[in-house]
């Protein structure tokens, strides 16, 4: 099975950008049978989708966030990455990357999820 | 706000019948499957049920789901001290091409 692990930094300080990273293992981020999304969930509060990215790049963005947003594919690397700019403590958040099954099933599996803080 | 509506606690006894609610919109549930997760804070949101009542392999029989509407419910029978987490719905929602999901619900075994 597709297994997930976010990385990247866990203070962000504000107006700056958030880049976090997602690396698949057991299967191939090249592959046409999945496409790969990002959420994040405040503390407190509920989940939240960011953004997703399909097989040839295609990308679709939260409107809340899509003017910050971009989404992005390493395919040397099996990864596939978020970029948040012009960030704000109301982005202080667990991020969490996940996989979506291209098929009927609707099947998403997420990663454990990178806490970010956003704090000078 | 979530987009999806559940209610934000449940609570039962050890070997009881609870069910969960998530209220959505035609664009969201009212046209698409529904998926429900288990979260235990810190960790990967596990999913239980995908495609309205679906079950991954792992996935015990006494938990089910069911949709009807605009509307779908988890029901979690035999409860059990393990099943104590938070419960979140999730449905594509057509005219935001992404996911919705519902704020969760905190499940408390008395």
């Amino acid at each position: 099975q597709l297994q997930m692990q976010e990385s990247g930094p866990g203070l962000v300080k504000p107006s700056e950008t958030l880049s976090l990273t997602c690396t698949v293992s057991g299967g191939s981020i090249s592959s046409s049978s999945y496409y790969w999304v990002w959420m994040r969930q405040p503390p407190g509060k509920g989940l939240v989708w960011i953004g997703s990215i399909y097989y040839g790049g295609r990308t679709y963005y939260n409107p809340s966030l899509k003017s910050r947003v971009i989404i992005s594919v390493d395919t040397s690397k099996n990864q596939f990455s978020l970029k948040l700019n012009s960030v704000t403590v109301a982005d202080t958040a667990v991020y969490h990357c996940g996989v979506a099954y291209y098929d009927s099933s609707g099947r998403v599996y997420w990663g454990q999820g990178t806490p970010v803080t956003v704090s000078s | 706000q979530s987009v999806l509506t559940q209610p934000p606690s449940a609570s039962g006894t050890p070997g009881q019948r609870v069910s969960i609610s998530c209220s959505g919109s035609s664009s969201s549930i009212g046209r698409n499957t529904v998926n429900w997760y288990q979260h235990f804070p810190g960790t990967a949101p596990k999913l239980l049920i995908y495609k309205n009542n679906q079950r991954p392999s792992g996935v015990p029989d006494r938990l089910s789901g069911s949709k009807s509407g605009t509307s779908a419910s988890l029901a979690i029978s035999g409860l059990q001290s393990e099943d104590e987490a938070d419960y979140y719905c999730a449905a594509w929602d057509d005219s935001l091409h992404g996911w919705v999901f519902g704020g969760g619900t905190k499940l408390t075994v008395l």
